[in-house]
């Protein structure tokens, strides 16, 4: 079965730091992966999926499948970031999309 | 944007009480789903809906049954309410671009 992590809950960074969500998953195919946000009293939404290769917001994610890793980054964090984040991963095969636990993140002026 | 929407955002319910979640999509996708969202457990699969009187369970489904009978309408349904199940409930659709979801606002449980 798959599994998605996020080893920390809480993040916080102060305003222009870089700042990086970690996230490893476990799955024995060719998974897709995905981060989510959800904004401070705002839907969940999409924020970027791997295959896309785009930055988002000024946020970048790289898979790595050899240590099985799809850590969220941005070079200088904005108050307006701060946001529970979720890293998500899709079977090849299906439509379901498994969450790991999130992690919040509070930009500090 | 795909619109979804969930009827009720706050539900106070006592123990044993049947309860029934609604959410309604309008851009006829045809994959549904229902989570719920608990602090430090992030979103865990209840069921979901790939067709119309299609359902599968997802990850935590006792305690759960579900009901689709039209392609926009995805209801949760709790049979017999315990406490265990206070959570936030969000209800999301995707389409064929598979692993895009579209959440509604999410329904706030609390079962006394």
């Amino acid at each position: 079965a798959q599994r998605v992590t996020q080893p920390e809950k809480l993040l916080s960074v102060f305003k222009g730091a870089p700042v990086e969500l970690k996230c490893n998953y476990s799955y024995s195919g060719s998974p897709e992966l995905f981060w989510y946000v959800q904004y401070s009293r705002q839907r969940l939404q999409l924020l970027l999926r791997h295959i896309s290769r785009e930055s988002i917001k000024g946020f970048t994610a790289d898979l790595n499948k050899g240590e099985t890793s799809f850590h969220l980054k941005k070079p200088f964090a904005q108050e307006e970031d701060s946001a529970m984040y979720y890293c998500a991963l899709m079977r090849a095969s299906g439509s379901r999309l498994t969450f790991g636990e999130g992690t919040q993140l509070t930009v500090n002026p | 944007d795909v619109k979804v929407t969930q009827s009720s955002r706050y539900l106070v319910k006592r123990t044993g009480e049947k309860v029934f979640l609604e959410c309604v999509q309008d851009m006829d996708h045809e994959n549904m789903f229902w989570y719920r969202q608990d602090p430090g457990l992030g979103l865990r699969l209840i069921y979901f809906s790939y067709d119309v009187k299609m359902k599968e369970k997802g990850d935590i489904p006792e305690g759960y049954s579900v009901s689709r009978e039209k392609k926009e309408r995805f209801s949760l349904i709790l049979e017999s309410a315990s406490t265990n199940q206070t959570s936030m409930y969000l209800c999301a659709a995707a389409g064929r671009l598979a692993g895009e979801l579209f959440f509604g606002e999410g329904s706030r449980l609390t079962v006394l």
